[in-house]
């Protein structure tokens, strides 16, 4: 079957730097995809990779490596606001997309 | 550009009772998708149309689910009859070809008592 782990939840505080981590089973490979959903609303998207290696984007970075099955998602200087839940999705090989539950990110000031 | 609308944006109703929601997608996406979120999981695909027709419907339960995307704009998702576990965020998000990921609409709160 297809499956996408994430943590539940993490605790990190205000300035700090969290990675929160994703590992995927599918079949087949097209493209890894990292939402951030406030609570209440709807899913926004972060960051996108398809190739190895890490894709930067202000404080948020993106990490891939096919391989292993397995990408993270780095925040760096931590506001507030990033309170929220980050979710990891694959694209399998029918272009669907396979959804974790989500990593709920805690963030103490 | 105009995002994807949804509406009603919250929706109580009993349990047997009958519910539609609607979603307009972005102006020329062709891929749309209705997703069930409940609290604490990740969205659960229910169908993902491709302009009016069907891609996936492999996780909608066809008992008391229905989608239509008839012109291969706006669709509706309706529920008849509702059942408790049906309390959820129905999401719509839709795709297009020169995108990199899904645009989302606000979600439609439901609420079966």
């Amino acid at each position: 079957g297809q499956n996408i782990d994430q943590p539940t939840e993490m605790t990190a505080t205000e300035g700090a730097i969290v990675q929160i981590n994703c590992t995927y089973q599918t079949s087949g490979f097209n493209g890894l995809f990292w939402y951030q959903q406030h609570a209440g609303e709807a899913p926004t998207f972060l960051s996108y990779n398809v190739l190895d290696g890490l894709e930067e984007k202000g404080r948020f970075s993106s990490f891939l490596s096919r391989s292993k099955g397995y990408s993270y998602l780095l925040l760096k200087e931590l506001q507030m606001k990033d309170s929220a839940s980050y979710l990891c999705a694959v694209r399998d090989s029918n272009y669907q997309l396979i959804w974790g539950a989500g990593t709920k990110l805690i963030i103490k000031p | 550009e105009a995002g994807v609308a949804q509406s009603p944006r919250y929706k109580i109703i009993e349990k047997r009772q009958s519910v539609a929601f609607w979603c307009n997608p972005i102006s020329g996406h062709a891929t749309l998708y209705w997703y069930q979120q409940i609290l604490g999981q990740g969205p659960k695909l229910l169908i993902q149309f491709q302009n009016n027709g069907v891609v996936d419907d492999s996780q909608l339960p066809k008992d008391r689910f229905s989608a239509e995307r008839l012109k291969g704009v706006d669709s509706t998702l309706k529920i008849q009859p509702a059942k408790l576990e049906d309390s959820a965020v129905y999401l719509c998000a839709s795709w297009g070809e020169t995108n990199t990921e899904a645009f989302f609409g606000q979600g439609t709160r439901l609420t079966v008592v």
